[in-house]
């Protein structure tokens, strides 16, 4: 059973970096094909894709954030975090990650984290 | 505004059929791109509900079915629950910037 969970910190303050991490289990960042994703939610919005990481270290940015933010993995520890920089009260959201298979549900995230809420305010 | 367009809202009775719509474009789904389906109950994760425009992942009721055509997909939901009652968001690739993108969310309401 493959589960996700993300962690970080809940409260922010303007231009402060935000980094939150994924845990997951169920399955191996280094198997070929599986990926890992964060995308966030304000509140009473849409999803909003952030960026994504590959079992190969690809990594792939929404082209709106990428110059905040970096992924990275650590397979021996089965956590992929993200950090994003210059926090902006617009990025008050629910920051989900999750899971991505290329051989059996190419390009849709399959299964998800349940989010953890980031609020950013001065 | 969302790349891929999404009716705000759509209703029905119980036991009755609706359709969401997602409109895209040729840098998206018009490209070939395939489109996905989740469905979001009120304070949880989104759950994918279709993949691959057509296909369901194990457990999802076949009540739920998507198509794709040209730049625009479809999901429909026959037999309404009041369960279903939840936001529906679709997602696909967008090339020109590269990155995936979602709809901006339906929410179904089961009168």
């Amino acid at each position: 059973q493959i589960t996700l969970k993300e962690s970080g910190p809940t409260l922010m303050k303007p231009t402060q970096t935000l980094t939150l991490t994924c845990t997951f289990s169920g399955f191996s960042l280094s198997t070929s094909g599986v990926g890992v994703g964060w995308i966030r939610q304000p509140p009473g919005k849409a999803l909003e894709w952030l960026a994504l990481i590959y079992w190969d270290d690809d990594k792939r940015y929404s082209p709106s954030l990428k110059s905040r933010l970096t992924i990275t993995k650590d397979t021996s520890k089965n956590q992929v975090v993200l950090t994003m920089t210059d926090m902006d009260p617009l990025d008050t959201a629910t920051y989900f990650c999750a899971h991505r298979d290329r051989t059996v549900t190419p390009d849709a995230f399959d299964v998800w984290g349940q989010g953890t809420m980031v609020t950013v305010s001065s | 505004q969302s790349v891929l367009t999404q009716p705000p809202s759509v209703s029905g009775a119980p036991g009755q059929r609706v359709t969401i719509s997602c409109t895209g474009s040729s840098s998206n789904i018009g490209a070939g791109y395939d489109v996905h389906w989740y469905q979001q109950l009120p304070g949880t994760a989104p759950k994918l509900l279709i993949y691959g425009n057509t296909n369901r992942p194990s457990g999802v009721p076949d009540r739920f079915s998507g198509s794709r055509s040209g730049a625009s997909a479809s999901l429909a939901i026959t037999g309404l629950q009041t369960e279903d009652e939840a936001a529906y968001y679709c997602q696909s690739y967008h090339n020109s910037p590269r990155g995936w993108v979602f709809g901006g969310g339906t929410q179904l309401i089961v009168l």
